[in-house]
């Protein structure tokens, strides 16, 4: 059981690139979020997913898409990167099943480290 | 912006209880007290929540005052492993499932040896 895996775990952009951070949960939750942490700053939500098929944005979307085709992942996608999007980004998943309530539990991955250049 | 305000760094002994204090004096009737902690840079992990009454569970107790404008995170008997950036967030117990966090800077608790 790995939990809340994030890949890649280290990138480098330049201006203008794209790409997609991938984020996976063996734990068959059902909610899950993309957050970004800045230096010295708390964690800010960017996007979040109740199920599969659907997201919704966050505090901090604009700049991001993001996509959760499959229940157990969720990606995050940068179409024209800025340097502003230097950031940790972290993503985290909750369930409603099991014990009862625990939503407020989110499980966070290991975060990806990505400088754009 | 974060409904919170924490201390930006603490100190505790290894073996001596840690107390880290956190003013929510603007927290609605329906908006509950949560606590996590970042290690390291790690994803944060969650340790405690509280409404009105006191908690406890195996990592650490909850303390919120009678007028709920205040608590107080306790974790017992620190060890090196509790060095880390702990978050208090304030949030609605959500009723469509949804926590959307706002986490603020915390505090930052340096356990001694």
């Amino acid at each position: 059981n790995a939990g809340v895996t994030q890949t890649p775990k280290f990138r480098v952009l330049k201006t203008g690139q794209s790409m997609t951070l991938l984020c996976a949960q063996d734990m068959n939750h059902e909610y899950m979020y993309w957050y970004r942490q800045d230096p010295g700053m708390g964690l800010r939500l960017i996007h979040y997913s109740v199920g599969e098929g659907t997201t919704a944005k966050g505090e901090v979307p604009d700049g991001y898409n993001v996509s959760r085709l499959k229940k157990q992942n969720f990606l995050l996608g940068l179409e024209s990167a800025a340097p502003s999007q230097t950031s940790v980004y972290f993503c985290a998943s909750s369930t409603s099943t099991g014990l009862a309530g625990r939503l407020y539990e989110q499980y966070f991955g290991p975060g990806t480290r990505l400088t754009v250049t | 912006d974060a409904k919170t305000t924490q201390p930006t760094s603490m100190d505790c002994a290894e073996g001596r209880a840690a107390n880290l204090p956190c003013n929510h004096s603007t927290i609605s009737g329906n908006e509950y007290v949560y606590w996590y902690r970042q290690i390291h840079s790690q994803g944060p992990q969650y340790i405690i929540h509280g409404l009105k009454n006191n908690e406890t569970n195996e990592m650490a107790s909850l303390i919120i005052t009678e007028d709920r404008k205040s608590s107080t995170l306790i974790l017992p008997h620190a060890t090196l492993r509790d060095t880390a950036v702990y978050y208090c967030i304030v949030s609605p117990r959500s009723t469509s499932g949804t926590y959307k966090y706002i986490f603020g800077t915390g505090t930052r608790l340096k356990v001694l040896a």
